[in-house]
């Protein structure tokens, strides 16, 4: 079993739709949680964090934590063209970090 | 806010040379420092991690190695590359904050073996 596992992809959803990516993991004292967007070619760029359970939102984008069930997952509102791109989930520690393979989701005009 | 610049961008090296890759950090004192590979399509792979000058953690066997020869500088280095090397080398920091971890990624270099 991977310690991060993402759900499988690929996702596509149609503009202005909600996309929902998934995430769960094995450690569980793990205490920080992360999404990153990257894009083709490009590095990991930070999008959320979340500590605690429960929801995070930061605009269009809500980080939702539920320990008791390892898991975690990032929802994407009025989903829009420029959001496609590979989305990874990311559990960092102190002085280790564990990234899961990623889901790549593409809206479509 | 801290700021991770790798150098080079890009590049091509034959096989059997070596390599030398470099990341420093701005904005930060005393960061976790990492190593990844993205081999193309693939998710990260974490190479090394360091919490301190001189202190190295290597999780995978390979033909590399790191060093840390100052808070806040980062190498990657090889004394003969591979053709399996080739792939996105993207150095990270982690800078703990009162709640948490936050780790943030330099922009990267592309190495193609030949």
């Amino acid at each position: 079993q991977k310690e991060v596992e993402q759900n499988s992809g690929p996702l596509s959803v149609p503009e202005g739709a909600i996309a929902s990516l998934n995430c769960t993991y094995s450690d569980r004292g793990s205490q920080s949680f992360f999404w990153y967007r990257q894009y083709s070619g490009k590095s990991p760029e930070l999008i959320m964090f979340i500590y605690s359970n429960g929801d995070k939102e930061d605009g269009r984008f809500t980080a939702q934590l539920n320990k008791a069930s390892q898991y975690v997952s990032l929802l994407i509102r009025d989903s829009q063209p420029s959001d496609s791109a590979t989305y990874l989930c990311a559990v960092i520690g102190a002085g280790k970090s564990t990234f899961g393979d990623g889901t790549t989701l593409t809206v479509k005009p | 806010s801290q700021t991770i610049h790798q150098w080079p961008a890009t590049l091509v090296q034959p096989v059997g040379s070596p390599l030398s890759l470099e990341c420093t950090v701005e904005g930060t004192s005393n960061p976790n420092l990492y190593w990844y590979r993205q081999a193309a399509g693939r998710g990260l792979q974490l190479l090394f991690y360091s919490v301190g000058i001189g202190q190295i953690s290597s999780e995978v066997p390979q033909n590399l190695s790191a060093s840390r020869p100052q808070d806040r500088q980062f190498i990657l280095s090889s004394k003969k590359l591979l053709l399996s090397d080739s792939g996105f080398y993207l150095c990270a920091g982690t800078l703990p904050t009162g709640r948490g971890y936050e780790q943030y990624f330099g922009p990267g270099t592309r190495l193609t073996v030949t």
